[in-house]
């Protein structure tokens, strides 16, 4: 099956900071999707991107479908952005998801 | 607008004991997904209704698990003689066919 991987898998920042997160996949797909998930366990929807670039607010994504990976962007971090990053891929059916990148946003 | 809701939220339960989980999903999804996440791990597919018809299951879904969708609304996941593996979060999902799926809060599953 379908192979996710993300990076890096921890990520410390300081508040006012920028980061990039990476998600590689072994094989072509329909859709991909972002999360974060809260300290609740809730996994909010971030981005719907199989393939382009969009942006909403502070965070912004890029997937390159031809070269199998997907790149999510956050500027000026908050520590409310602190909790899991997901990228998660399929078909047109189930999600595989990735292991998650853990964020620290400090004050 | 209400997303997908799960109930219970949290669920203590002893070993060998059956227990029942509920999802509503989003009113017009015609989809409906299970998925099962362990500590530290990323959300994993258990299985999928179109409507009413279960279209995929996953081998992680063993003879002790049962969904249902009867009539294309809400879905129940049933796991009987719980054992201590199963404890995990239980998360359901939403989408149109060939869309973006959305969550639910999860029921939290914990066998003594």
């Amino acid at each position: 099956g379908i192979q996710v991987e993300q990076s890096p898998p921890d990520l410390i920042l300081q508040e006012g900071a920028n980061s990039t997160l990476r998600c590689n996949f072994s094989d072509s797909v329909n859709n991909l999707q972002w999360f974060h998930q809260n300290p609740w366990g809730q996994l909010i929807n971030l981005f719907y991107i199989p393939s382009g670039t969009k942006q909403n607010g502070r965070l912004s994504a890029t997937t390159v479908a031809t070269e199998r990976y997907s790149l999510l962007y956050i500027s000026s971090s908050q520590t409310t952005d602190s909790g899991v990053y997901f990228c998660a891929v399929g078909g047109f059916q189930k999600l595989v998801f990735g292991t998650g990148t853990r964020l620290l946003v400090s004050p | 607008d209400t997303g997908v809701s799960q109930d219970p939220r949290h669920k203590i339960t002893k070993r060998g004991q059956n227990v029942t989980f509920r999802c509503d999903p989003i009113s017009e999804h015609n989809r409906l997904y299970w998925y099962r996440q362990t500590l530290g791990q990323g959300p994993e597919f258990l299985t999928y209704f179109q409507n009413e018809a279960q279209l995929e299951k996953s081998r992680l879904l063993s003879d002790r698990f049962s969904a249902e969708r009867p009539k294309g609304s809400f879905s129940t996941l049933e796991i009987q003689r719980t054992e201590q593996g199963d404890s995990a979060m239980y998360l359901c999902a939403s989408s149109l066919v060939i869309d973006e799926q959305f969550f639910g809060p999860g029921t939290r599953l914990t066998v003594l």
